[in-house]
């Protein structure tokens, strides 16, 4: 069965440390992999995108890796601000005519002053 | 700026009524949009797929004279949830592809429904 799971489920943070957020999974075949920002009552927003071939991906302090032999992504923030307090989704698609998107539960992050 | 505009951002109505939900793409025509929902502490569940000129394909579990779905043009999608009980109140949020780039999705901001 095509899962995708994250952690930790949540995380509490000070401003200005780093974090990593880690995602598992069980899709195949694998097409690429994606990590999403979503704000509270908002819709998600895409950070990065990898597929097979690559493994790391960064945009501004966000960096995402990859790992398809193990099926393991991590997505490491860096020098976090208050801003970035939202949950981080990670998404894989399945190689199919369909363009299946397998959602992770999320990882809901609480950066502090 | 937003690619996706999703219409309106928050509903509140009576149960028994019914609710049209709009997703339009804003800058590039999408053959395929996607329709999820979302609860509380919850990640995006998707319950259909929206095929231009075509029927759209449904998750199981999802109620298709439930929630009606038209996508009859390439840039407009609606999503219109009959007879909304209280259990229908959800974050709905709806996806375009663009099929310029590979396997993109561009998320709408969402439409809070509720139902009382």
């Amino acid at each position: 069965k095509n899962q995708v799971e994250q952690s930790p489920q949540s995380l509490i943070i000070l401003e200005g440390k780093n974090c990593t957020l880690q995602c598992n999974y069980t899709v195949s075949p694998f097409s690429n992999l994606r990590w999403y920002k979503q704000d509270t009552g908002r819709g998600p927003v895409s950070l990065t995108i990898m597929t097979f071939s690559e493994n790391t991906k960064s945009n501004g302090r966000y960096t995402a890796t990859l790992d398809a032999d193990t099926k393991q992504s991590s997505l490491h923030i860096t020098a976090s601000q208050l801003s970035d307090s939202a949950s981080y989704i990670c998404v894989v698609s399945a190689q199919s005519g369909t363009y299946k998107y397998i959602f992770g539960t999320g990882t809901r992050l609480k950066v502090l002053a | 700026g937003a690619v996706v505009s999703q219409h309106p951002s928050w509903v509140i109505c009576k149960s028994g009524t019914s609710v049209k939900i709009e997703c339009r793409s804003l800058d590039f025509q999408a053959t395929t949009m996607f329709w999820y929902r979302q609860f509380p502490k919850q990640s995006l569940m998707l319950m259909a797929t929206s095929n231009e000129g075509s029927k759209a394909t449904y998750e199981q579990g999802v109620e298709k004279d439930k929630f009606l779905i038209n996508h009859a043009s390439l840039t407009l999608s609606t999503l219109t949830v009959t007879s909304a009980h209280p259990e229908d109140s959800s974050f709905y949020i709806c996806s375009a592809r663009d099929p310029q780039l590979s396997q993109p999705q561009h998320f709408g901001d969402g439409t809070r429904l509720s139902i009382l």
